[in-house]
Formats: structure tokens, C-alpha cells, sequence
């Protein structure tokens, strides 16, 4: 079936530098999803692309959707602190009433 | 502003035993979703509903039973509990074509 594939699993980075991480299908999708999850909490989205070669920010964050549509990117820039936790993509098969997740980027950030 | 409120935060359950988690949102949201969380695996939908008095199987159904009788409520039931129902149980609901707000979560161990 359809799946997400996320690199890497896990980072480990000093505070300061920047990051990148993608997100990658078999599959076709119309739009992508980043979500956040901070330890004991919910995920939080971030940031949604909705066409293809999109490039969207949000602060230090920027993503990119794909020019196949079958990937995703996510960068932060001058890492903080505060940036650790999980950060998923995820795309909805058709509709939004089945969206799929990937399993996830693990960041610690190093002071 | 509460959003996604999710009861319990916490439980211990005893294989075998019954319990019912409680979703409830204020946003008037029509769709409601109940993901299941492991590590490594991302987020799993178990079920999911389209409007009040609606429900359909996720990914993973087999084990949950889920109801929604008023629209702001969505209520997972485990009847037998099995210690592979440990997790970490999430909440999302969402409107139509717009991406999912998610609870802070109930973690639920099964001895």
C-alpha cells in the first residue's frame, strides 16, 4: 500500500547549524504536510504544500513540494533548542478523510 | 482556545480489562480521527468519522470500537485489553480539505 518514507530517523546536531531532512513515496500526492511533535504532546503542523515545485517558510522553516510529487523537503536554519522533537510528513490519499503519515525524524539539538 | 481535549491523559489497564477514551472538540469540526502511535511507526489511523453518527475502519481497526453521537465527541473503546494496545493514542479532527488538529495524547499501558 501506500507509505512514507522519511530520512534520516534520527539527528543529532549542534545549535547553529542548519537542517535538512526528506520525505519520499512511490506514490503521487497533490499535497504535503510537515508536522512537529514535541515530546509529550501532540503533533502541531508546520507547514502544507499544495502544488508541485512549491517552496513555502515559515520562520526558519522552509519545505519544498516536490516537482514529481512524489517528495518532500523539510529545512530549518540556525538550529535552537527549542527545534527538538519528531517532525512528520504526511499526505492524504484522496481526501482528507484518510491522510497517511510517515514515521518520523527524531532532531536533538546540542547546546 | 481548547481545541482537541483528550480523557485520560494517563491509564494503567489490566489485560482483559475495558475502558473508553474520550475525544472532544470545540472547533465544529465534521471529520474526527483516533491514530495509535509506536515507536518507529509513526502515526496508524484506527478509525475515523465523517460527521455524527458516522464511523469507518482505519488501518488498524481490529481490537477498537469507536462511537459518535454528538458531533464535538469521538469515543474509542477497547472491550478486552491486549498488551499490544500499549501506545500512545492520538486525536485529530479536522474540517473538510484542511489539515488535522491533533490532542495532546493518552498514553495507555496494558499489563
Amino acid at each position: 500500500g501506500q507509505q512514507l518514507n522519511q530520512s534520516p530517523q534520527s539527528m543529532f546536531i549542534q545549535e547553529g547549524e542548519d537542517v535538512s531532512m526528506n520525505c519520499t513515496s512511490s506514490s503521487i500526492f497533490n499535497t504535503w504536510l510537515w508536522y512537529k511533535q514535541d515530546p509529550g504532546e501532540g503533533p502541531v503542523l508546520l507547514i502544507a504544500l499544495y502544488k508541485a515545485g512549491e517552496l513555502t517558510s515559515n520562520g526558519r522553516l522552509t519545505a519544498q513540494f516536490g516537482i514529481t510529487r512524489k517528495d518532500s523537503f523539510l529545512n530549518i536554519s540556525a538550529s535552537i533548542p527549542s527545534d527538538v522533537g519528531i517532525y512528520f510528513c504526511a499526505a492524504p490519499k484522496t481526501s482528507y478523510d484518510k491522510v497517511i503519515f510517515g514515521p518520523g525524524t527524531s532532531l536533538s539539538v546540542i547546546p | 482556545n481548547a481545541g482537541v481535549t483528550q480523557t485520560p491523559k494517563f491509564r494503567v489497564l489490566k489485560t482483559g480489562q475495558s475502558m473508553t477514551l474520550l475525544c472532544a472538540q470545540d472547533m465544529n469540526h465534521e471529520y474526527m480521527y483516533w491514530y495509535r502511535q509506536d515507536p518507529g511507526m509513526g502515526l496508524r489511523l484506527i478509525h475515523y468519522s465523517v460527521g455524527e453518527g458516522t464511523t469507518a475502519k482505519g488501518e488498524v481497526p481490529d481490537g477498537y470500537n469507536v462511537s459518535r453521537l454528538k458531533k464535538q465527541n469521538f469515543l474509542l473503546g477497547l472491550e478486552s485489553a491486549a498488551p499490544s494496545q500499549t501506545s500512545v493514542y492520538f486525536c485529530a479532527s479536522t474540517i473538510s480539505n484542511q489539515p488535522q488538529h491533533f490532542g495532546d495524547g493518552t498514553r495507555l499501558s496494558i499489563l
